[in-house]
């Protein structure tokens, strides 16, 4: 799905590096999330931001920080994280929040591994 | 709470044999559902959506699903599996606030 493009594909890191995902959604929505996405787990909703406020921050540890400057553009910003956060970072944009009929997009997600 | 189980962790079926992935879901009201598709690294595509209407929803690569109320399930379907097939494929459900839950997702794997 090319409308939601997500930089960069892949990313090592140390634990006391500080890194940030990219995300970007060319489809006009105005709601964005960021999903982890672990071996044998089910995808987690991270955050969730609509008309770039943030609606959602589904108890995720503060290493976490996400960022929304505009409706198009998601970051997510990584620091002292830990080697249990290794995993596929996904990005997604709708239409709007609380319209349970709207379609989520994804992008390719980010696969990061935390050393 | 609303949730969705897909039972079958991992699915391998001959190609062109047919397919059927199953889903149940929980939830009060009316559910708004989907089936999504995982190809190895990459981000999840849509391959249908049932929100109201004909229970049998037909979608993109000769995916349908059907839902079934009496039986709580959103089962996927294909006649002729393809080897290009091979995924994994995840079921959700829409909250009535719009945020998706997932079932645990079923990896098919296609032999030739």
């Amino acid at each position: 799905e090319t409308g939601v493009t997500q930089t960069p594909r892949h990313l090592v890191m140390g634990m006391t590096n500080k890194k940030s995902l990219k995300c970007e959604q060319h489809l006009g929505h105005n709601a964005m999330y960021w999903y982890k996405q672990s071996a044998k787990k089910p995808l987690e909703l991270m955050f969730v931001y609509n008309f770039k406020e943030q609606t959602e921050n589904n108890s995720v540890p503060s290493r976490f920080s996400p960022e929304c400057p505009n409706s198009s553009h998601l970051f997510l910003h990584l620091h002292t994280l830990q080697p249990e956060d290794s995993a596929l970072y996904l990005c997604a944009s709708s239409q709007e929040l609380a319209r349970n009929t709207d379609t989520q997009y994804f992008g390719p997600g980010t696969r990061l591994t935390v050393l | 709470a609303q949730s969705v189980t897909q039972p079958d962790i991992h699915i391998t079926v001959s190609e062109g044999a047919s397919l059927e992935l199953r889903c149940n879901y929980s939830y009060g009201a009316t559910p708004y559902l989907f089936w999504y598709v995982q190809s190895p690294g990459q981000g999840l595509q849509l391959l249908l959506k049932y929100f109201s209407g004909d229970t049998l929803v037909q979608g993109i690569k000769g995916f349908e699903a059907e839902f079934k109320r009496s039986q709580s399930s959103f089962n996927l379907r294909k006649p002729s599996v393809h080897w290009s097939d091979a995924a994994e494929y995840f079921c959700a459900a829409a909250s009535n606030t719009g945020k998706l839950i997932f079932g645990q997702g079923t990896t098919l794997q296609v032999k030739p």
